[in-house]
């Protein structure tokens, strides 16, 4: 059973371009969960999706940034018109419902220039 | 809100030396509290958890216990080995399963022989 697929590891980017971040969750996961990781910094919450459906994007920047969790294929986070300070790790987690504990990806690095 | 503090890293030990990272957390309610630990270019790895006051989580020979009166979970582990070298993070959720996560700033350690 493979585990939370995230890519590409490594994304580099100059700054005005888009980045697409893509994860496939675990087999019979519904539910995905991204957090970003800033340099020596702790893991923080972003936005938890199921199916087709945003849950809660509490943790999103108001502009720039979106996601989506489609009814088939990977969940995608989205960052147009990058800047340097969305330089991080972007990880992914996946549970198959709002009761188990998280599983996570390893991770995309994305590199802004 | 929320929130997750924990000792600066980096904690340097020898090898079989004793370990303890300190953690301490503010919440409203009774929230579980986790601790991952993620090894260098992976994602986060779920080491121990406890979801209520004087529980005690434990994996690995690593434990720590949920006390309420100090608002504290530390991390102990009595004999650590250089394959313990990685960076801890303590967490916290309002629920039970850990889904909704806020992390702290995550403590590095690093384990000579």
């Amino acid at each position: 059973n493979a585990g939370v697929m995230q890519n590409p590891r490594h994304l580099v980017r100059r700054r005005g371009q888009e980045a697409r971040l893509r994860c496939s969750p675990m087999k019979g996961h519904s539910h995905v969960y991204w957090y970003r990781q800033l340099p020596e910094e702790g893991l923080k919450f972003m936005v938890y999706l199921q199916k087709e459906n945003i849950i809660d994007e509490s943790g999103m920047p108001k502009e720039r940034f979106s996601a989506e969790f489609p009814k088939e294929g990977p969940s995608i986070l989205r960052i147009q018109q990058v800047v340097r300070g969305d330089s991080a790790a972007y990880f992914c987690a996946s549970s198959p419902n709002d009761n188990s504990p998280l599983h996570f990806g390893n991770g995309t690095r994305l590199t802004v220039t | 809100g929320n929130s997750v503090t924990q000792m600066e890293g980096p904690v340097t030990l020898s090898e079989e030396a004793f370990l303890t990272i300190n953690c301490t957390y503010t919440a409203t309610g009774y929230p579980s509290l986790f601790w991952y630990v993620q090894y260098p270019g992976e994602g986060l790895q779920l080491l121990l958890k406890a979801t209520k006051a004087d529980d005690k989580g434990s994996n690995k020979g690593f434990e720590a216990t949920y006390r309420k009166e100090t608002t504290s979970f530390h991390l102990e582990k009595g004999s650590v080995q250089v394959s313990d070298s990685a960076v801890y993070f303590c967490a916290l959720s309002d629920n039970n399963a850990g889904n909704m996560l806020t992390f702290g700033g995550g403590t590095r350690l690093m384990v000579k022989p």
